[in-house]
């Protein structure tokens, strides 16, 4: 299976900062890489397909970018509700889909 | 309103069964392919499975492969997990999740998910 390593574990920032969270993929994965914000007790939500493709409806702070193995997931102009967990994916080889590990984001 | 509502979850014994029911409303629920998601406790997410949205074509985890199965009736709009010979390992909040069709694909609606645990 390609293993994904998100880094970093966990972060703290403030309102109105910018973050960035980086996904490592074990062999390249052609842009299939989505992003996902996990809040407690809730199921994810989908922020970005396709490496950079906003979802709808998700604020257009939200941005995703890379190619390969390597992707970052970029918040700008940090908000309250932005505290979550964030996860990464790969769809590259159907029904081998898996995970990082998580990013817990505090503000 | 579009959403997924997954339930049929509890406690069970070590090798009993257990089915799960994942309900869709406010859209087209044969148009998709759907997959089941599990989070063990304070974990991360891993896939269980995978079905087209006829019904025909099912993929699951090798974890899982010969104990779990994928099923869906497109007249109901229902999505179900048959769980058999359950482990404690297996104890998890189980999602089900939209496949959002693209050829990049992406799980782009999740229900709230239904708590299995196995003890």
């Amino acid at each position: 299976d390609i293993q994904m390593t998100q880094s970093p574990s966990s972060l703290s920032a403030y309102v109105g900062d910018r973050v960035t969270i980086t996904c490592r993929a074990s062999q390249s994965i052609s842009r299939h890489l989505n992003w996902y914000q996990q809040k407690p007790g809730k199921g994810p939500k989908l922020l970005i397909y396709a490496a950079s493709s906003l979802q709808s409806g998700v604020p257009s702070r939200f941005s995703g970018s890379g190619s390969g193995t390597d992707y970052t997931l970029t918040i700008t102009s940090l908000q309250p509700e932005d505290s979550a967990i964030y996860y990464c994916q790969q769809s590259y080889i159907i029904a081998q889909y898996t995970f990082g590990q998580g990013t817990r984001l505090e503000i | 309103q579009v959403q997924l509502v997954e339930s049929g979850g509890g406690v069970v014994q070590p090798g009993r069964s257990l089915r799960l029911s994942c309900e869709a409303s406010g859209f087209t629920f044969s148009f998709h392919a759907f997959h089941w998601v599990r989070q063990a406790p304070g974990e991360g997410l891993k896939w269980v499975a995978l079905i087209s949205s006829d019904g025909y074509r099912k993929h699951h985890a090798e974890s899982v492969k010969g104990r779990f199965s994928i099923s869906r009736d497109n007249f109901k709009n229902t999505l179900y997990l048959q769980l058999n010979s359950l482990r404690p390992e297996d104890t998890a909040m189980y999602f089900c999740a939209r496949d959002n069709g693209d050829p990049l694909p992406a799980f782009d609606i999740w229900g709230r998910g239904t708590m299995v645990t196995v003890s």
